[in-house]
This record gives C-alpha cells, structure tokens and sequence, in this order.
C-alpha cells in the first residue's frame, strides 16, 4: 500500500520569505511517480511538478523547487520568494491514487 | 482551464435520491480519476478507468458506481444518498495512466 504524508498542517510566511513544504512517501513499487497540487481558494486543483522514482536530479522551475531524497523517502517542495497568489492548501501525491493530507499554505503581505 | 469539464456545477438532493455526475476529459485523455473531497476525509481517491476499462479502485462505496464510455467521457453514479455524502467530487484526467493528472473544477454535492 501507498501513503503520503505531509505533517505540516498549517504554514504561514510573509510576503518574499521561502518556504518548503514536506512530503514523505512510502511504496513497495521500485517505479514510481510523485506529484505536487496545488488548490487555491477557488477550489481547483493545479498540477505543478512530476517526480519519477529513475529520475537524477532536482530541478528547479521558476519560484518553484524539488528534493527528492530517496534515502529518507521525502518530496519536498520549495516555493522561493512567495507571493500573496501562493497561499493554497499544496497536496502531494503518489502516482494519482494516494494524496497526503495537503498543507494550508498562508502568504501575508 | 484544465479542459477537463464537470458537469452539475453544484447538486442539491435528499437523502435517499440518486444523482449522476459527468466528467469530460481533456482532448486525447485516456484515463479518468474519480475524487471525492471531504473537510474531515481529505482528498480520497474512488476509481481510475483506463480507455473504458476499469484500472484501480480506491474507497468506494458499494452504493457508487461509475463507468467510463466509448467516447471517454465518465460518469460516477451516487445512490442511496446519506448526509455524509456531501463532499466535493472532483474528475482528473491523464494521458496514460501515472502521468500528472488535470482536475476538473468539481460538483459540489449537497445531501439534505
């Protein structure tokens, strides 16, 4: 079975703080596929970045920023110089089928 | 816009009744996801069909249903409707399956 976890319920920061958001996953499957949500007041869920299991490196996507750490089973997500428009609650996945239980994410001006 | 289209926007019904939610996936979409979102279950995953076949199958209730048709549109039947019912049903759609999905903007279902 899968899980997802992201212990952190709440995070607030002001306005061009950086700020990192903790998944930790857990899977038997030796391939598999991690994904960043996001889900802004007005409901929607956004996709923002894909992880695979065989991939190398830790990219980096405008503001936003991966670590992915097999050794410790972690996803984590970094949002750099945050914006009042990055306050969501960040949902991170494992393939589609098992969601943690999402960050409220509070950007104060 | 996501391209993935859900239909009612919002669902008022009595306990009791039975509604069908409809699901539009993107253009060229294989594979659809059902969710259902709840303020105390979280993000749940229901069921994932795959080119009209059933692939995964999350906590679903035996009084839900869905099916995925020839045209790749989808729909998730809720019967025997309970007050906990009520939740947000959201419809994602992907290329293949494990690939990200794109989410609908959800039916906002309400069990009086």
């Amino acid at each position: 079975a899968q899980k997802v976890t992201q212990a952190q319920t709440e995070i607030s920061v002001v306005e061009k703080e950086d700020v990192t958001l903790d998944c930790v996953y857990e899977t038997r499957d030796t391939t598999y596929y991690l994904f960043w949500y996001k889900q802004p007041p007005s409901g929607e869920l956004v996709f923002l970045i894909r992880r695979n299991s065989f991939d190398e490196q830790n990219e980096i996507s405008g503001r936003y920023s991966w670590n992915f750490q097999k050794s410790t089973s972690s996803f984590n997500f970094t949002i750099t110089a945050s914006q009042v428009v990055d306050s969501a609650v960040y949902f991170c996945a494992s393939r589609q089928l098992t969601f943690g239980s999402g960050t409220q994410l509070t950007v104060l001006p | 816009d996501s391209g993935v289209t859900q239909t009612p926007k919002h669902l008022i019904t009595a306990t009791g009744q039975r509604v069908t939610l409809r699901c539009s996936p993107r253009s060229g979409d294989l594979s659809v996801y059902w969710y259902q979102q709840s303020l105390d279950q979280g993000l749940q995953f229901l069921i994932q069909y795959y080119n009209g076949e059933e692939r995964a199958k999350g906590n679903i209730l035996e009084r839900f249903s869905a099916q995925q048709f020839p045209d790749l549109h989808s729909e998730l039947n809720l019967s025997s409707l309970e007050l906990g019912d009520s939740a947000l049903y959201f419809c994602a759609s992907s290329p293949r399956g494990d690939t990200e999905a794109f989410f609908g903007q959800g039916t906002r279902l309400t069990v009086v």
